[in-house]
């Protein structure tokens, strides 16, 4: 079965670069999530999208970006790169079952490893 | 507050035993789900199981069984039969009901286990 595909799976970036991560979706899926996951930490939501249109923010930095497109498949810009970025960015999609936000499974892809210099 | 905690860091189970990963949580919404990922030293995030808040049966998904115990707020993750491949680090996640948030997961801090052969 199609999975969610995150890309680059790695990255390596200085301080004050910019970066961008994509993520496609499963097919059919239509609401997408990006998470990140300091070293030793837990995911932390930082921002969804459904249908197209941005659906929920959490804890995303000013700095960071998002977007989802006409195809579904989403991109996480992130300007002036600080240490503390270094983390994985996880994306997610699920397919809402209607009204039921809460029982749709979310599919994390494979992450991105970011690392800043 | 915490909204998930996982009160066990590590864990360490044999071979072929089961083991009882413990979740509690804290919500005042009627309408919440609870989730289970494996997250192996590679990374990815692996769907384990869900338990919705309504349901009255405890979910089950192979050797992978939920204890969801609503009054008492707590979703252990049973896991019978141990495998080597088992070793992972388990989160417990929560996504609560609509309102303000359409659907992001908070999860807990972990808990690391090991299965000895």
């Amino acid at each position: 079965a199609a999975g969610v595909i995150q890309s680059p799976r790695h990255l390596i970036k200085e301080k004050r670069e910019t970066a961008t991560l994509k993520c496609y979706p499963i097919p059919r899926h239509d609401t997408v999530y990006w998470y990140q996951q300091g070293p030793g930490q837990d995911p932390q939501f930082l921002i969804s999208f459904y249908e197209k249109m941005q659906s929920d923010k959490g804890s995303i930095p000013d700095r960071f970006s998002a977007q989802q497109f006409s195809d579904y498949h989403s991109e996480l810009n992130m300007s002036s790169l600080e240490l503390g970025d270094s983390a994985l960015y996880f994306c997610a999609s699920s397919l809402v079952a209607g009204y039921s936000f809460f029982t749709d499974t979310q599919y994390f892809g494979p992450g991105t490893r970011l690392t800043v210099l | 507050a915490q909204k998930i905690t996982q009160t066990q860091p590590g864990m360490f189970v044999q071979e072929k035993e089961a083991v009882t990963l413990d979740c509690t949580y804290d919500t005042s919404d009627q309408s919440y789900g609870l989730f289970w990922y494996k997250q192996p030293s590679s990374g990815e995030m692996i769907f384990l199981i869900y338990q919705g808040s309504y349901d009255e049966q405890n979910a089950t998904e192979g050797r992978y069984s939920l204890n969801f115990q609503k009054a008492r707020k707590s979703a252990n993750l049973v896991i019978s039969a141990s495998q080597l491949g088992d070793s992972a680090m388990y989160f417990c996640a929560m996504r609560e009901g609509l309102g303000a948030s359409y659907g992001k997961l908070t999860f807990g801090q972990g808990t690391i286990l090991t299965v000895h052969p």
